[in-house]
C-alpha cells in the first residue's frame, strides 16, 4: 500500500508556464487537501475537496485550481506560474467520517519558479 | 482568522525531556493535532487532543487546555532521531486545519 504519492518530486519552472502537480491516494479517503509550506510560515491550505466532485478554496487559493474527478486523484494546477509560487507543496487526505479525521501527507513536491 | 504560536527552535540533550508549547486563538475548536516533520520529508501524525487533559503515547505526551487555548507536546528520553520540526495544528469551527510555523528541535549528544 503506497498511501499518498505525489509527482513530480521536484521541478524547476519558468515563470508564465503552466504546471500540474499530481496527487494520488489508495486509502479510499473521502477528503483531500493541497498545502504549501514556506519557511517561517508553516503549512497553508490552498484548496480542498470533501468528496469526489466537490472542491473548495482554502487560505491561499489565488493562482491555483484543482479538480476531483474521482476519489483517488486530486491534481493541482498553476495556470501561469509566478516566482512567489516557489514552495514545497504537500497533498494530504483524510477519511472525513468522524473525529479525529487525521490528515495523512504525501512526500511533497519542491517547486521552483524562475 | 486563526493564530497559532509556538517557539521557533529548541535544543536539548539526548536522554532529556523537552516541552514544546503551543498557544492558539481560533474561530471554533474541533481538536488539536501534533505532527512531526523530519527535514525534507512529509509531516507525520503524532497525537490528537479534543478534550482537556493529557494523552500519553509512549515517549510522547500531549496536553490540552481549551479554556486557556494552550497545548504542549512532551518528548521524554530524547533520542537523536527525535531531531525534527514539530507542528501544532488546530481544527477550527470550519473543520479545516490551521498550522503553526513549527518548532525545530535539535537533540545533541
Amino acid at each position: 500500500i503506497a498511501g499518498i504519492t505525489q509527482a513530480p518530486t521536484s521541478q524547476i519552472l519558468a515563470a508564465g508556464r503552466r504546471m500540474t502537480l499530481r496527487c494520488t491516494q489508495d486509502m479510499r479517503h473521502n477528503a483531500m487537501y493541497w498545502y504549501r509550506q514556506d519557511l517561517g510560515l508553516g503549512l497553508r491550505l490552498i484548496h480542498y475537496s470533501n468528496t469526489a466532485g466537490t472542491t473548495g478554496k482554502g487560505e491561499v487559493p489565488d493562482g491555483y485550481s484543482v479538480s476531483r474527478a474521482n476519489t483517488d486523484d486530486f491534481p493541482l494546477t498553476l495556470a501561469s506560474a509566478v516566482p512567489s509560487q516557489t514552495s514545497v507543496y504537500f497533498c494530504a487526505s483524510s477519511d472525513a467520517r468522524g473525529a479525529p479525521d487525521t490528515q495523512y501527507f504525501g512526500p511533497g513536491t519542491r517547486l521552483t519558479v524562475l | 482568522g486563526q493564530n497559532i504560536d509556538q517557539p521557533t527552535e529548541m535544543t536539548a540533550t539526548e536522554g532529556a525531556i523537552v516541552q514544546i508549547n503551543c498557544t492558539y486563538q481560533t474561530s471554533g475548536f474541533n481538536g488539536l493535532f501534533w505532527y512531526q516533520q523530519h527535514a525534507g520529508e512529509a509531516p507525520t501524525f503524532l497525537s490528537y487532543n479534543v478534550l482537556d487533559g493529557l494523552e500519553e503515547k509512549g515517549r510522547f505526551s500531549s496536553f490540552l487546555s481549551r479554556s486557556k487555548g494552550y497545548s504542549y507536546l512532551l518528548l521524554k528520553e530524547l533520542q537523536m532521531k527525535d531531531s525534527a520540526s514539530y507542528l501544532c495544528a488546530v481544527k477550527g469551527g470550519d473543520y479545516k486545519l490551521s498550522f503553526g510555523a513549527g518548532t525545530t528541535v535539535t537533540v545533541r549528544a
